[in-house]
């Protein structure tokens, strides 16, 4: 079966305790994206990559960072949380540049 | 950097009305897409739009694309419980995704 997938499903944690969002897909697509959902402003991109080892900021990068050493997974990573980042998360990979995004199930992060 | 605008934000409608989101952009698009996320879920796609005027159904859904591509929208028609949920707009250009806000549709049984 075709899909993403992202762990944790949740967190809540304390500012400043380096975390890591995983993200996996099996499609084989190269182009991967992390968003984040906040409540009247959608979907807004953080970081995206083309291919592995390609990676490229988004709108709204500060404070992430990510790595594409292979080409299943994408992994978000906060080096130093604040509440500010206090969101949903989502990974999507997608078939094709520019075509079908398929999204991973969602990460709820809670920064105390 | 690119900017998609979608109203209404919210809309409440009784069951077996319709309802319609619209999205904007300022600039040319090379295409637009719509998603679905139902109350708890992930986005879902539901279809791509290409050129210039085109026209989309699936079921009691009909999506349109504007003829200069800035513009698009969703229309459902007879709306059912099932409908509920946010419609988003995407669109892709310079290499990313850009969102619209979303419209959050109720729909009152």
């Amino acid at each position: 079966e075709a899909q993403v997938t992202q762990n944790p499903r949740y967190l809540i944690t304390v500012t400043g305790k380096k975390l890591t969002v995983t993200c996996s897909q099996n499609m084989n697509h190269e182009y991967m994206s992390w968003y984040r959902q906040d409540p009247g402003l959608g979907l807004r991109q953080i970081y995206y990559s083309m291919n592995v080892e390609v990676t490229d900021k988004g709108d709204v990068p500060e404070g992430y960072k990510v790595s594409r050493k292979e080409k299943r997974n994408f992994p978000l990573i906060l080096e130093s949380p604040s509440p500010n980042q206090t969101s949903l998360y989502f990974c999507a990979s997608t078939g094709g540049r520019g075509g079908t995004q398929y999204f991973g199930p969602g990460t709820r992060l809670t920064v105390l | 950097g690119q900017q998609v605008m979608q109203i209404p934000q919210y809309q409440h409608v009784q069951e077996g009305e319709d309802f319609t989101t619209y999205c904007n952009s300022s600039t040319t698009l090379s295409n637009i897409q719509w998603y679905k996320q139902r109350p708890g879920g992930h986005p879902v796609f539901l279809i791509q739009l290409v050129k210039s005027g085109e026209v989309k159904k699936q079921k009691r859904l009909t999506f349109q694309f504007g003829e200069a591509k800035k513009n698009s929208s969703l229309h459902i028609t007879a709306t059912q419980t099932t409908d509920v949920g946010t419609y988003f707009c995407a669109a892709f250009t310079g290499n990313q995704f850009y969102f619209g806000t979303g419209t959050s549709l109720t729909v009152i049984p």
